[in-house]
């Protein structure tokens, strides 16, 4: 079956610490892979996308997500938060000949200050 | 641009009711998608067209029809609104395909009583 899933549905953190929220797809064919972010009473922006080459890809904020197809996972990765970073972020999982972008549950990051 | 407007940005029905959520875009994008948020589920695929005329199904789709006859306008309609809709509804569009960059909306905020 192919799914996504993320694991942790709410991450509190400090503020410049770093921080990685996960996330992992089950499937049988090749995937591509993105991170959306949505803040507070807002729609939902792309933060950075994988779908070819190399695998680890970075976002204009410092946030960085790495393939590991081995693991099926797609964890994001932040070495210094900042309170902007509260939001929820979701993973997406687009399975191949499959048109559909498929959404993970989500995961709420709060920063303390 | 204006980029991918909804109206409305709130609405209360009471069951058995219909109505349409409006969605438009002005960036000449091919695709065009509706989502369904609702607490701890992430956002789920109702209904998608891959261009004008061309509409298929979601995750989602009971109870929402779509049609899409221009490339700026994609409505949703809720044919005998139940509680079980109410959520926040996001329409999202991107130039050709899921793996593009999805640009949402700023949402619906639908109560079903």
């Amino acid at each position: 079956a192919q799914s996504v899933t993320q694991l942790d549905s709410q991450v509190p953190v400090f503020e410049e610490a770093p921080v990685e929220l996960r996330c992992n797809y089950s499937s049988s064919v090749s995937v591509y892979l993105f991170w959306y972010v949505q803040y507070p009473n807002q729609g939902l922006q792309l933060l950075l996308k994988y779908l070819s080459g190399s695998t680890l890809v970075e976002s204009i904020n410092g946030f960085e997500a790495e393939f590991n197809k081995s693991q099926t996972s797609f964890h994001l990765r932040k070495p210094s938060v900042h309170i902007s970073d509260t939001a929820e972020y979701f993973c997406a999982v687009r399975f191949f000949g499959n048109e559909k972008l498929t959404f993970g549950t989500g995961t709420r990051l709060t920063i303390i200050p | 641009n204006a980029g991918v407007t909804q109206t409305p940005k709130f609405q209360v029905l009471k069951t058995g009711q219909s109505m349409t959520l409006q969605c438009a875009q002005d960036m000449n994008h091919e695709y065009m998608s509706w989502y369904r948020q609702d607490p701890g589920m992430g956002l789920r695929l109702i209904h998608y067209s891959v261009g004008a005329g061309i509409t298929d199904q979601g995750e989602v789709p009971n109870g929402y029809n779509v049609s899409r006859s221009t490339t700026e306008d994609f409505p949703l309609r809720l044919l005998s609104a139940a509680p079980s809709q109410t959520s926040v509804y996001f329409c999202a569009s991107s130039i050709s395909g899921s793996t593009d960059t999805q640009y949402f909306g700023p949402g619906t905020r639908l109560t079903v009583l």
